[in-house]
């Protein structure tokens, strides 16, 4: 079965730091990933998704992300953090034989100080 | 395009009664899904529907939860008893079935 896996429930990064958030995954083919965020009290938004092609992907909001299929991991960062970037992250991947059907990790949760 | 809409917004009522949750989806998307969030278990899939019908229900707890999407712009979450533990919040998405989720605000429920 698929999973994600987010280690840190918790970052903290001053306003203009860089940020780096982690995701591992497990599935036994290609996976679709993706990364979504949400804000107090709203639903999840996509950031960005990766199906397949360069392993590079960038996505709104000035998000990029990494899929390195030799570590599992599609890592999530941001070279200069802005404080309405507080909110929190989740990493997700989807069956291949249904794209939408995503599995979600368990977040993290980034604080901002200004 | 008004998003994917669910109400109510909050939800509280005590422990046995009845609870509906309704979702009205993005129009043109086929795919409809049921999640729950809560801080012990983060987000789970409960069911999904494509094109009205439900494809996979094996997230929904147990037969007190129940889903329906008799046309393709709505669809309900019923819990019947409800019971404390199922305090949470339950957001509806939708998609085209391209990965893209879009989700609506969510229903904060509370069963006291």
């Amino acid at each position: 079965a698929q999973s994600v896996t987010q280690p840190d429930i918790h970052i903290t990064v001053s306003e203009g730091a860089s940020l780096e958030l982690r995701c591992n995954y497990s599935y036994g083919a290609t996976p679709y990933l993706f990364w979504y965020v949400q804000s107090p009290g709203q639903g999840l938004q996509l950031l960005l998704k990766y199906f397949s092609g360069d392993t590079l992907v960038q996505g709104i909001k000035g998000f990029e992300a990494e899929f390195k299929r030799s570590q599992s991991s599609f890592n999530l960062r941001k070279p200069s953090v802005h404080w309405s970037d507080a909110a929190e992250y989740f990493c997700a991947v989807g069956d291949t034989g249904t794209a939408s059907k995503l599995t979600f990790g368990t977040g993290t949760r980034l604080q901002v100080m200004l | 395009d008004a998003g994917v809409i669910q109400s109510p917004r909050h939800e509280v009522t005590e422990m046995g009664q009845e609870v509906t949750l309704r979702c009205k989806p993005i129009s043109g998307h086929n795919s409809l899904f049921w999640y729950r969030q809560t801080m012990m278990r983060g987000l789970e899939l409960l069911i999904y529907f494509n094109n009205n019908v439900p494809i996979d229900d094996s997230g929904m707890p147990e037969d007190r939860f129940s889903a329906k999407m008799p046309n393709a712009s709505f669809s309900t979450l019923k819990i019947q008893p409800s019971e404390p533990r199922d305090s949470a919040v339950y957001f509806c998405a939708s998609s085209r079935g391209t990965g893209e989720l879009f989700f609506g605000s969510g229903t904060q429920l509370s069963v006291l």
